[in-house]
């Protein structure tokens, strides 16, 4: 089956950093993104790992091992503005090449 | 990045009637594109594979009769949701994909 599974809800200081896993199961695999999500809008997209490995973007960097199934994404240097949810989400190998969505992961940045 | 818009942003209907949500890729050519639906505090749920010139691809467990997808151009999708009930009460999101999905704004429906 199709499983994708991600922390419901995290909490982190503004200055520090965190880091929100994700583990996959699918039955492809074309890619890995991770999305951000504030309350009542759309989601925008913050990175995309094919490979595995790191890749950074500014702020936030994300991570995959594809013999695992697994993702973090990391945001360093928080600020109150990232209180948001992230939501992890994998392309699968098929002909629709579908996104398969986690639950998202509610992070809380507190002063 | 590529946009991809949604209209009407926010719409409040009566039960009974039908809604039209239309998706536009406003600077690429999209023969694909996605239809999502989101209650809150929830992640995002696949209706509807959109695909220009052809029939869409509906998940299991939504109604394609209630559902109405068109796809009539590359850069048109429209959800239609006919005979609308407070169930049905969501977010509705489009996205577009071209190396990676692109998401519109979505729109907020609100049935009485």
């Amino acid at each position: 089956g199709q499983n994708i599974d991600q922390p419901t809800e995290m909490t982190a200081t503004e200055g520090a950093i965190v880091q929100i896993n994700c583990t996959y199961q699918t039955s492809g695999f074309n890619g890995l993104f991770w999305y951000q999500q504030h309350a009542g809008e759309a989601p925008t997209f913050l990175s995309y790992n094919v490979l595995d490995g790191l890749e950074e973007k500014g702020r936030f960097s994300s991570f995959l091992s594809r013999s695992k199934g697994y993702s973090y994404l990391l945001l360093k240097e928080l600020q109150m503005k990232d209180s948001a949810s992230y939501l992890c989400a994998v392309r699968d190998g098929g002909q629709g090449f579908s996104f398969i969505f986690g639950k998202g992961t509610r992070l809380l940045v507190k002063p | 990045g590529a946009v991809v818009s949604q209209h009407p942003s926010r719409v409040i209907c009566k039960s009974g009637t039908s809604v039209k949500i239309e998706c536009r890729s406003l600077d690429f050519q999209a023969t694909t594109m996605f239809w999502y639906r989101q209650f809150p505090k929830q992640s995002l749920m696949l209706m509807a594979t959109s695909n220009e010139g052809s029939k869409a691809t509906y998940e299991q467990g939504v109604e394609k009769d209630k559902f109405l997808i068109n796809h009539a151009s590359l850069t048109l999708s429209t959800l239609t949701v006919t005979s609308a009930h407070p169930e049905d009460s969501s977010f509705y999101i489009c996205s577009a994909r071209l190396n990676e999905q692109f998401f519109g704004p979505g729109t907020r429906l609100t049935v009485l």
